[in-house]
């Protein structure tokens, strides 16, 4: 079946600093969406990327979709404190496929 | 314009027990997915809802069964607890894509969290 992966599984980050997070499929995906939740909270959206190559940015988040629509990265820039969380990538296979959940990168921030 | 809402927040069940928890989706979506979230894992997919019927199913045991009504809410049963079955229980709600499209945003309560003694 398919199958998500994360690396890294957990990032200390010292405030200020840019991380990068990597997410790969072993399918190509149709689209892929990233997630956030902080700690003893609820995954809550923050973006979808459909098309190959696709980069996407908020603010100080960047987003990348792989050519081969087999991976993507989360780029944050100068994080604050506000970023501690865990960071989810989950892949859909086709249109109408079930939403798969990667492991997630577990982000804390040393002040 | 209320979110998602599941209940009960929290609960604690023994072995052999059944139990359900309940979803009532965001406002005008009509889709309802069910995640598993073991303690420091992803979400796992058990399954979706549309139509009042499931239309996919991750690799969960029978043992995991669910119900939407016609207003949109749903219910997710568990019998036969498990230890293992001690986790966060997610519900999404969503819009149903038109056809041949990609999901859209999901929308997740704040979970259920059931305690398997």
């Amino acid at each position: 079946g398919q199958q998500v992966m994360q690396i890294p599984q957990y990032q200390h980050v010292q405030e200020g600093e840019d991380f990068t997070t990597y997410c790969n499929s072993s399918t190509t995906l149709s689209n892929i969406q990233w997630y956030k939740q902080r700690p003893g909270g609820h995954p809550v959206f923050l973006i979808q990327l459909v098309k190959s190559g696709e980069v996407k940015k908020q603010k100080r988040l960047t987003f990348q979709f792989g050519e081969a629509k087999k991976n993507s990265s989360l780029h944050i820039t100068a994080t604050q404190t506000t970023d501690v969380g865990t960071y989810f990538c989950a892949g859909q296979r086709a249109a109408g496929n079930k939403l798969t959940f990667g492991g997630g990168t577990r982000v804390l921030v040393k002040p | 314009d209320a979110g998602v809402t599941q209940s009960p927040t929290h609960l604690i069940k023994t072995r052999g027990q059944q139990v359900t928890l309940r979803c009532s989706p965001k406002s005008g979506h009509d889709t309802v997915s069910w995640y598993q979230q073991a303690l420091g894992q992803g979400p796992q997919f058990i399954f979706q809802y549309y139509e009042e019927e499931e239309r996919q199913r991750g690799n969960f045991p029978d043992r995991f069964s669910g119900h939407q009504f016609p207003n949109y809410s749903s219910e997710l049963n568990v019998n036969a607890l498990l230890l293992g079955d001690s986790a966060l229980y997610l519900c999404a709600s969503s819009l149903a894509p038109p056809s041949g499209g990609n999901t859209g945003e999901l929308f997740f309560g704040e979970g259920s969290r059931l305690t398997v003694l």
